[in-house]
C-alpha cells in the first residue's frame, strides 16, 4: 500500500515563526498536494505539484510556499506564521489522478 | 469550475438502518467522483470512486455509491449502519491537474 507520511501530528508555533511541514510518499507518485481543513469549509487546496520542481497554486496559496526537490518529498512552508493559519494540514499523493492517498495530518496551532 | 455540494451537515441514523449521505457535483466533461471517510484527528481514508462503468459502485466497509448523471448526484449508501461508521464523510470530484475538489463534509452519527 502507498504510504504518505507527515512528519508531525501536532505542532505549536509562535506568530511570526517560519514553519516547515514535511510530507513523504513511498510509491513514486508524480502528483502531490497540500490541503488545509477547517470546520464547515471542508478541504481547501493550498498548492499542488505534478513533478519534481513543479508547483502550482491552489485556491488559497497566500501566506504559503512549497518545495519539491525530490519526487517523494513535498514541503509546505509558512513564511511567517499567523494565528489564522491554525488548522489541520493534509498532504496527499496520487498517480495520474486515479487514486489519492492522504497522510494522517498535522494539526498546527499558531499562538 | 468544478464544485461539490453536500447538503447535509449531519446525518443521524439508528444502528441497523440503511444510511444515505448525499452529494451533488458540477463538472465539465465526464466526472471522476470519490468518497472519503475521516475519523477524529486522522487523515482521509479512501472509500470508493466512480470513473466509468456501472452506476452502482461498491467500496470499502460495505459502502456503495450510486452515480446519477441526470441528477448530477453521487450519494453514498450502506444497507445496514454500524456505530463504528460514525465519522466525517467527504465527497470529491477530480478537477484540473488531477486535483480534488471537496465538499464541506457530512458528519454521520449512528446511534445504538
Amino acid at each position: 500500500d502507498v504510504k504518505v507520511t507527515q512528519s508531525s501530528r501536532y505542532l505549536v508555533k509562535r506568530t511570526g515563526e517560519k514553519v516547515f511541514l514535511e510530507c513523504v510518499q513511498d510509491m513514486d507518485h508524480e502528483n502531490m498536494f497540500w490541503y488545509r481543513q477547517d470546520p464547515g469549509l471542508g478541504l481547501r487546496l493550498i498548492y499542488f505539484s505534478y513533478d519534481v520542481k513543479m508547483k502550482e497554486k491552489g485556491d488559497i496559496p497566500e501566506g504559503y510556499s512549497v518545495s519539491r526537490e525530490k519526487k517523494e518529498r513535498f514541503s509546505l512552508i509558512l513564511e511567517s506564521a499567523s494565528t489564522n493559519q491554525t488548522s489541520m494540514y493534509l498532504c496527499a499523493s496520487s498517480f495520474r489522478g486515479q487514486g489519492y492517498t492522504f497522510g494522517s495530518g498535522t494539526r498546527l496551532t499558531v499562538v | 469550475a468544478q464544485s461539490v455540494a453536500q447538503p447535509e451537515d449531519q446525518v443521524n441514523v439508528a444502528e441497523g438502518n440503511p444510511l444515505t449521505v448525499k452529494c451533488t457535483y458540477s463538472v465539465s466533461g465526464n466526472p471522476y467522483l470519490f468518497w472519503y471517510v475521516q475519523y477524529p484527528n486522522r487523515g482521509l481514508q479512501f472509500l470508493l470512486k466512480y470513473i466509468t462503468g456501472d452506476n452502482l459502485v461498491k467500496g470499502s466497509y460495505g459502502f456503495e455509491a450510486e452515480f446519477n448523471k441526470s441528477q448530477t448526484s453521487f450519494h453514498l449508501k450502506k444497507p445496514s449502519a454500524l456505530v463504528s461508521d460514525s465519522a466525517l464523510y467527504f465527497c470529491a470530484v477530480r478537477g484540473y491537474g488531477n486535483k480534488l475538489v471537496f465538499g464541506a463534509g457530512t458528519i454521520l452519527r449512528v446511534k445504538s
